[in-house]
């Protein structure tokens, strides 16, 4: 079964601080998606991952395919970034991931004081 | 271009009713996933349509299922509805689905009584 672990599970911080989430998942994958998820429910997608590094303004995501380990990085934080984070896995068939769809992580609560 | 559009936005049911929901993609985009988001489980994979046909399912019982139209709209149905299918209904929609990037839609928050 693909289990996908994130941590921490709440996180707060002072305006300015660099954040890091983290996210590790037990089964090979094709894709790491990083999700954000305002109060009110909407979702938006931020990252989709399979290999490396990708950056988008002050966010930054990694993964290490070996280590099955993936972070999300947050830098100059913000009270707008105040959100729920969340790590979802597309499993990899062939690699005994199952056929699922999309595992998500519990999420980071992640609250930025002004 | 228009985002995922859900209807309803919010719906109460009482136990052993059925309930409908619906979910138009963006354009252009033939695959259609639903999720179920609850305090307690997070969110969970429910199924996947890609051209008319379900190509994925998730681990919900039998009382669950969907169906695309020509349009790549598509329904989920929920029957006999219990207590605990109290949640956050998503769909997200892709122009292939599989492990590409998904687009979210508001959701329907259904209440059960």
């Amino acid at each position: 079964k693909n289990e996908v672990e994130q941590s921490p599970q709440n996180l707060t911080a002072q305006e300015g601080e660099f954040i890091t989430i983290n996210c590790s998942y037990s089964v090979g994958i094709s894709a790491l998606h990083w999700l954000q998820q305002h109060p009110g429910g909407g979702i938006v997608s931020l990252f989709m991952l399979s290999s490396g590094k990708k950056k988008h303004g002050r966010l930054i995501a990694t993964i290490n395919i070996q280590e099955k380990h993936s972070s999300l990085h947050i830098t100059a934080s913000h009270p707008r970034d105040s959100a729920v984070y969340i790590c979802a896995v597309f499993p990899n068939l062939y690699s005994g991931g199952g056929a699922d769809g999309l595992t998500f992580g519990k999420g980071t609560h992640l609250i930025i004081q002004p | 271009k228009a985002g995922v559009t859900q209807t309803p936005r919010y719906l109460i049911k009482t136990r052993g009713q059925q309930v409908t929901l619906s979910c138009s993609p963006i354009s252009g985009h033939r695959s259609v996933s639903w999720y179920q988001q609850t305090p307690g489980q997070g969110l969970q994979f429910l199924f996947e349509y890609f051209s008319e046909t379900q190509r994925n399912k998730g681990n919900f019982p039998g009382r669950f299922s969907g169906r695309q139209f020509s349009n790549s709209r598509s329904e989920m149905n929920v029957s006999t509805l219990e207590l605990g299918d109290s949640a956050l209904y998503l769909c997200a929609s892709s122009r292939s689905g599989g492990e590409e990037t998904q687009y979210f839609g508001p959701g329907t928050r259904l209440l059960v009584l």
